[in-house]
């Protein structure tokens, strides 16, 4: 049973780069039934796709975020990363980390999300 | 890009009824559209892939319906843990998107 669980800090001065970690058990992320995605929810708003990676490291990304966003795979501890940089307090949200199952092209499963304020 | 448009944006209904939410795509999308339920305070959860298909392990008075620009999630015959945000999603091309959510409340 596929479970995924976010990690990093919850406080991010403006300017700065956000950073946050999604370790990944009961499965490997070097598979290739599923890719690695971020979405966030800002609050009381809808939720946003941030982007997703591929086991081969290919990653796709939403154009709104004016390549301020890279996530990447750590393989040797089987978890994957966002780092989103000179962020502000429009990035203020609920950061989930997902897989997305490659066979049904949907996010089947989730982390609990863990909130990023943006505040000096 | 693509623009998801979900109606109504909040719902009252009581246990028992049959509810029905919609979902419009501002352009041709064919079955690449998914629907997710939210409980406040939690992770989105899957309910409905490829517009008609029911995720492993969700109730079957679940339904997803449409196909091109509309779609449609229906519940029919609410219960009390239904209470919840809907969300749809379109998988058809990236940037992915999101619709703006339905809220189903208790009358």
């Amino acid at each position: 049973q596929l479970q995924l669980q976010e990690s990093g800090s919850g406080l991010v001065r403006p300017s700065q780069t956000l950073s946050l970690s999604c370790g990944v058990s009961g499965g490997s992320i070097t598979s290739g039934d599923y890719s690695w995605s971020w979405i966030r929810q800002p609050p009381g708003k809808a939720l946003e796709w941030i982007g997703y990676i591929y086991q081969n490291e290919n990653a796709y990304y939403n154009p709104s975020l004016r390549s301020r966003a890279d996530i990447s795979l750590d393989r040797s501890n089987n978890r994957f990363s966002l780092q989103l940089t000179s962020v502000t307090a429009a990035d203020t949200a609920v950061y989930y980390c997902a897989s997305r199952i490659v066979d049904l092209d949907a996010f089947d499963v989730w982390g609990q999300g863990t909130l990023v304020t943006v505040s000096s | 890009d693509l623009q998801m448009t979900q109606s109504p944006s909040s719902l009252s209904a009581s246990v028992g009824d049959r509810v029905t939410i919609t979902c419009r795509a501002s352009q041709s999308i064919g079955t690449y559209l998914n629907w997710y339920q939210q409980k406040p305070g939690k992770a989105p959860k899957l309910l409905i892939y490829g517009a008609l298909s029911l995720q492993s392990g969700v109730p079957s008075r679940f339904s997803g319906g449409g196909s091109g620009t509309d779609f449609t999630l229906t519940i029919s015959s609410l219960q009390p843990e239904d209470f919840a945000t809907y969300h749809c999603q379109q998988s058809f091309t990236t940037p992915y998107g999101f619709g703006q959510g339905t809220k189903l409340e208790i009358k």
